[in-house]
Formats: C-alpha cells, sequence, structure tokens
C-alpha cells in the first residue's frame, strides 16, 4: 500500500523569507502524481501545485515550486517570498492507479510578520 | 461555476443519533470521494464513487457509517447510530478525470457528537 510521510508537523518562516515542507512517500507504481494542497483556517482545502510522476521538470506554480527526487521518493515544497496569507496547514498527497488521493498528515505553517 | 456543496455546515447531534450529511459535486464530475479529517488520524477516504458506482469503502469504520450516490449530482454520507468518536469534519470531493487529477473539495461539514 502506498503511504505518504510528512515528518515535519509544525514549521516557522518569517515574513518575505523562504521555507521548505518536507514530504516522503512509498510505493511501488512507476506512474502517479503528487499533490500540495493548502488548508488555511477557513478549512477549505486548496491545490498549490501539482507534478506528474513522469516529468522530470519540477512544478511551479509563482512563489511555490517543488524538488521532486523520484528515486529517493521525495517531494518538497518551497515557498518563496513568504507572506501572511501563506499561514495554513499544508498536505502533500499522493494519486496513484486508482483516482483517489492518500494524504500525508500535515504540517502547519507559521509566518511571523 | 459552483464548486462542490456540502451540508450542512455543522451539525451537532447527541450519541444515537442519525446523522446525514449531503454532497453535490461539480457538475460533469464523474467520480466522488467521502473523506474525514480528525486531529488524531488526519484526513481519512472513506468511500469513493466512478459514475455513482461505489468502487472502494474499505476507509467506512464500520457498519454505522453507509454512503450512497443515487444519481450523478447527489451523494450522502449517513451515521447511524453517531458516537461521540465519530465527531470530525468530513470533506466530500469530485473530480472529472478517471485517472488522478485535481480532487476539488467542498468546505466540509463539522459534526460534533455528544
Amino acid at each position: 500500500a502506498q503511504t505518504v510521510t510528512q515528518s515535519q508537523p509544525e514549521m516557522s518562516v518569517q515574513e518575505a523569507e523562504t521555507v521548505t515542507l518536507s514530504c516522503t512517500y512509498d510505493t511501488s507504481e512507476s506512474d502517479y502524481y503528487l499533490f500540495w494542497y493548502k488548508q488555511p483556517p477557513s478549512r477549505q482545502m486548496i491545490l498549490v501545485i501539482r507534478q506528474e510522476a513522469y516529468k522530470q521538470q519540477n512544478a511551479t506554480e509563482n512563489r511555490f515550486s517543488v524538488n521532486f527526487q523520484k528515486a529517493a521518493k521525495s517531494f518538497s515544497l518551497k515557498i518563496s517570498d513568504s507572506q501572511l496569507g501563506d499561514a495554513a496547514m499544508y498536505f502533500c498527497a499522493y494519486g496513484g492507479a486508482t483516482n483517489k488521493l492518500i494524504f500525508g498528515t500535515g504540517t502547519l505553517l507559521a509566518v511571523q510578520p | 461555476d459552483a464548486g462542490v456543496i456540502q451540508s450542512p455546515r455543522h451539525e451537532v447531534t447527541e450519541m444515537g443519533q442519525e446523522v446525514t450529511l449531503r454532497c453535490k459535486p461539480i457538475s460533469g464530475h464523474n467520480s466522488l470521494f467521502w473523506y474525514r479529517q480528525t486531529m488524531m488520524r488526519g484526513l481519512e477516504l472513506l468511500i469513493y464513487f466512478n459514475n455513482n458506482v461505489p468502487i472502494d469503502d474499505s476507509g467506512m469504520p464500520e457498519d454505522r457509517f453507509s454512503a450512497k450516490m443515487p444519481n450523478a449530482s447527489f451523494s450522502t454520507l449517513k451515521i447511524q447510530p453517531s458516537e461521540p468518536r465519530d465527531s470530525a469534519v468530513y470533506f466530500c470531493a469530485s473530480s472529472r478525470a478517471r485517472r488522478t487529477g485535481e480532487l476539488f473539495f467542498g468546505e466540509g461539514s463539522r459534526l460534533t457528537v455528544l
């Protein structure tokens, strides 16, 4: 069975600084997707970024980028120029042969002004 | 476009009562998912449907939980009888792709069982 591990329960970053959230996963599948979702206090789940495993190029969405290391089964999220609105719970998720997503336990990110 | 619509947003009930949570997926999406979120267990997939057919219900905790999708625009998650340990936020999500793509989540239903 596939698993997703987020080893950082909480992180903190200064406004305008850069922070990296870690995620590792385990799978025997060769074709899959990886996601980062953001959950602010409103509890709405918002997709931040998506990576297809067959693509070597790391995905980027404005200030958000990933470091995808397929061999190491690692998928970290980098947030540049952190803003107060980035404060939220961040979930890493795996999607494989079925179309369900398996989520990690989340990392709570605080942004200090 | 309307997103995934869930009701109620909040539900407070007493142990032993029946609870029904409702979900309207995004039009045109053919997959629907029910997740439960708790502090202890995080986000757990309870059940998901493809084209209104339940595909995987292995996450349903016990027989007290049941889910239906009578048509492409409506699903229910029922708990009968409810217990305090069922207190959680229940999310419904839908997606268009047969293969994994983005899940679009509703705002969740916060259930408190006293």
